[in-house]
């Protein structure tokens, strides 16, 4: 158990539809990363957000979206949601300082129909 | 754009040998390399990491090896046990970015 949680495990929606992913990170961590694993794809880095600020971004969708609040849990949004946008998401998290491993959450698996 | 590939999709070994996982980068400012593990409905977790400034490291029976002139890592696994059956994704990143950017996995199935 890495100590980082996401909810929910599975999320089925239709196509248009607009879903919200949760994230909380291991105790005392401020960094919390997002990636989406495609179907025989490596993890992609999506966005970094740091003690509530964005940090980095990768290749996000302007469809997509993320917040981190004051208690640093983390949410992705998820929008105009399209039949491609099935995947796995992962939420990661470290203290955000320095070479250091992130820990990876157990992820949600998102199906559009 | 592919920065770091890993080209073996799959990888079956016998219980008790060596297991050797190969990646490959184009990024040359990558200065850190990791390894993870993961199993079905897990997340990855952390196996082990080097420095762009050794060329080797270890940590019980997983090695990791780095090539920099030929942009190339390799994770050694000896001697292989059947617990060690799951995908295996080599990261990179660069000093002073915390993004990692992955490989597409390698499935490694250990045969008793």
């Amino acid at each position: 158990d890495s100590g980082v949680t996401q909810t929910p495990k599975h999320l089925i929606t239709a196509t248009g539809q607009r879903v919200t992913l949760r994230c909380s990170p291991r105790s005392g961590d401020l960094s919390v990363y997002w990636y989406q694993q495609s179907l025989d794809q490596g993890l992609q880095f999506l966005i970094q957000y740091y003690n509530g600020e964005e940090r980095a971004k990768g290749n996000i969708l302007e469809r997509f979206s993320a917040q981190q609040f004051p208690d640093l849990h983390s949410e992705l949004n998820l929008s105009s949601l399209e039949l491609g946008d099935s995947a796995l998401y992962f939420c990661a998290s470290n203290s955000g300082r320095g070479q250091e491993t992130q820990y990876f959450g157990p992820g949600t698996r998102l199906l559009v129909l | 754009d592919q920065q770091v590939k890993q080209n073996s999709p799959s990888l079956s070994v016998q219980e008790g040998r060596i297991s050797i996982l190969n990646c490959d980068y184009t990024n040359s400012m990558f200065d850190y390399f990791l390894w993870y593990k993961k199993y079905p409905a897990e997340g990855p977790t952390f196996l082990i990491s080097i420095s762009s400034i050794k060329d080797k490291n270890e940590d019980g029976r997983f090695t990791v090896f780095l090539n920099k002139s030929a942009k190339h890592l390799s994770l050694h696994i000896v001697p292989s046990q059947p617990g060690d059956s799951a995908v295996y994704f080599c990261a990179g990143k660069n000093f002073g970015n915390e993004k990692l950017t992955f490989g597409t996995g390698t499935r490694l199935t250990i045969i008793p």
